[in-house]
């Protein structure tokens, strides 16, 4: 059974920095893109950025290319979306996905504020 | 703004039948690139409906169907019922983007 599993919800201050995992089972993690999808409260679904575990090749969405990062560890099967410094504007549910499939995680709140 | 098109809201009454459209361009749904529905009632995870343009996962019911041509993308839903009252998404990939990209978003309401 496929299964992608996040960590859980986060709750930060402005300026501070923070990384959530995705973890994979059940199928060929480093052989199948992942991605990151971002849910804003009340608003729709937002493509943030893909990652190939197998090379670490990466693609962001233009709206948010320097705003995140994106890594995956294939010797985990474990897939990261991390900022350097929260705002309040970065407030919403994560969601990670496969393309194949597709396959979702149960999500990632994340929370800031001061 | 989104790079796949989607109306806003639908809406029909119970048994009637409701399609949503989904409009893309040549670099995504028209450049023959796969096309995903999801269903999501809000405070949920987005729930697939349909996958590679027409399949349904086990356990979605048959009222429920997809179909692509050229730019764009319809999921059909028949005999509607109040269970359906949710938000509706398309999902492609972009040769533009080299990722993926989604509708805004449509709400089905059940008069």
């Amino acid at each position: 059974e496929v299964q992608l599993v996040q960590s859980g919800a986060e709750v930060k201050k402005p300026g501070e920095s923070l990384k959530i995992s995705c973890k994979g089972s059940g199928y060929s993690f480093a052989t199948n893109w992942i991605g990151w999808v971002r849910q804003m409260p009340g608003r729709g679904l937002e493509w943030m950025g893909i990652i190939f575990p197998g090379d670490s090749d990466t693609r962001y969405s233009p709206s948010f290319q320097g705003q995140v990062t994106i890594s995956a560890d294939k010797s985990i099967n474990t897939a990261y979306l991390q900022w350097s410094s929260l705002k309040a504007s970065d407030t919403a549910m994560y969601y990670c996905a496969t393309w194949f499939g597709p396959y979702w995680g149960q999500g990632t709140l994340v929370t800031v504020s001061s | 703004q989104s790079v796949l098109t989607q109306s806003p809201s639908v809406s029909g009454a119970p048994g009637q039948r409701v399609t949503i459209s989904c409009t893309g361009s040549s670099s995504n749904i028209g450049a023959g690139y796969d096309v995903h529905w999801y269903q999501q009632i809000p405070g949920t995870v987005p729930k697939l409906l349909i996958y590679g343009n027409r399949n349904r996962p086990s356990g979605v019911p048959d009222r429920f169907s997809g179909s692509k041509s050229g730019t764009s993308a319809s999921l059909a839903i028949t005999g509607l019922q109040a269970e359906d009252e949710a938000d509706y998404y398309c999902q492609s990939y972009d040769s533009s983007l080299n990722g993926w990209v989604f509708g805004g978003g449509t709400k089905l309401t059940v008069l």
